[in-house]
């Protein structure tokens, strides 16, 4: 059994301040994608992560992938009340169907 | 461009009532899936398809039940309503090409039904 898991579980922050959020796994996965889930909405694609030290940006987001493919970060810079919501991040093993698994996310909140 | 639909947003069932979740997607995709969303617990994989007429197990499989007679829809069927079922329902959709290890394909969500079971 694979096993994932999301830290903070929840984080309350200021506009401005920058905040990391982990993804841990305990076995190496092929893919990982971050997604954002916000109140009364599903979850959406935010960032995939294929290659071990892999970082990826988006506008202010950091994603990093860890050298030996079992975690991951996400680094938000000036964080921003529309910065707001679950984020999920999502991981594809190497195991029949090759379907993804999430974990638990991280609840944040930015206050204005 | 609608996406994924789903219906009903909100549903109420007393237990032992049975009910089905609609979900229809407009992007001619070939995978579909349902999840359930407790507080906490992230998503949880119910049943998937890879196309009309095949379906397979998720996760949690326990207690529902899913069809695809089409590309576009891919219903979950709920027949003896019980309280452990009380959570949120996502159908999503995806375009997963021929390759066997899909990195790049992307789900896209509906926007869910919260079920309570009393």
């Amino acid at each position: 059994t694979q096993l994932l898991e999301q830290s903070p579980q929840f984080l309350s922050i200021q506009e401005g301040e920058n905040l990391t959020v982990y993804c841990n796994s305990s076995s190496v996965f092929s893919s990982l994608q971050w997604y954002r889930q916000e109140p009364g909405e599903g979850p959406v694609l935010l960032v995939t992560v294929v290659t071990g030290g892999e970082v990826k940006k988006l506008k202010r987001l950091t994603f990093q992938f860890g050298d030996a493919r079992k975690d991951s970060s996400l680094h938000i810079t000036a964080a921003q009340p529309g910065d707001t919501g679950l984020y999920l991040c999502a991981l594809r093993f190497n195991n029949a169907g090759n379907m993804l698994t999430f974990g638990g996310g991280t609840r944040l909140m930015v206050k204005p | 461009n609608a996406g994924v639909t789903q219906t009903p947003k909100f549903r109420i069932l007393k237990i032992g009532q049975s009910m089905t979740l609609q979900c229809t997607q407009d992007m001619n995709h070939n995978y579909m899936y349902w999840y359930r969303q407790d507080p906490g617990m992230g998503l949880k994989l119910i049943y998937y398809s890879v196309g009309a007429g095949i379906t397979d197990k998720g996760e949690v499989p326990n207690g529902y039940n899913v069809s695809r007679s089409t590309t576009e829809d891919f219903p979950l069927r709920l027949e003896l309503a019980a309280p452990s079922q009380t959570s949120v329902y996502f159908c999503a959709s995806s375009l997963r090409m021929g390759s066997p290890n899909p990195t790049n394909e992307k789900l896209f969500f509906g926007s869910g039904t919260q079920l309570s079971v009393l």
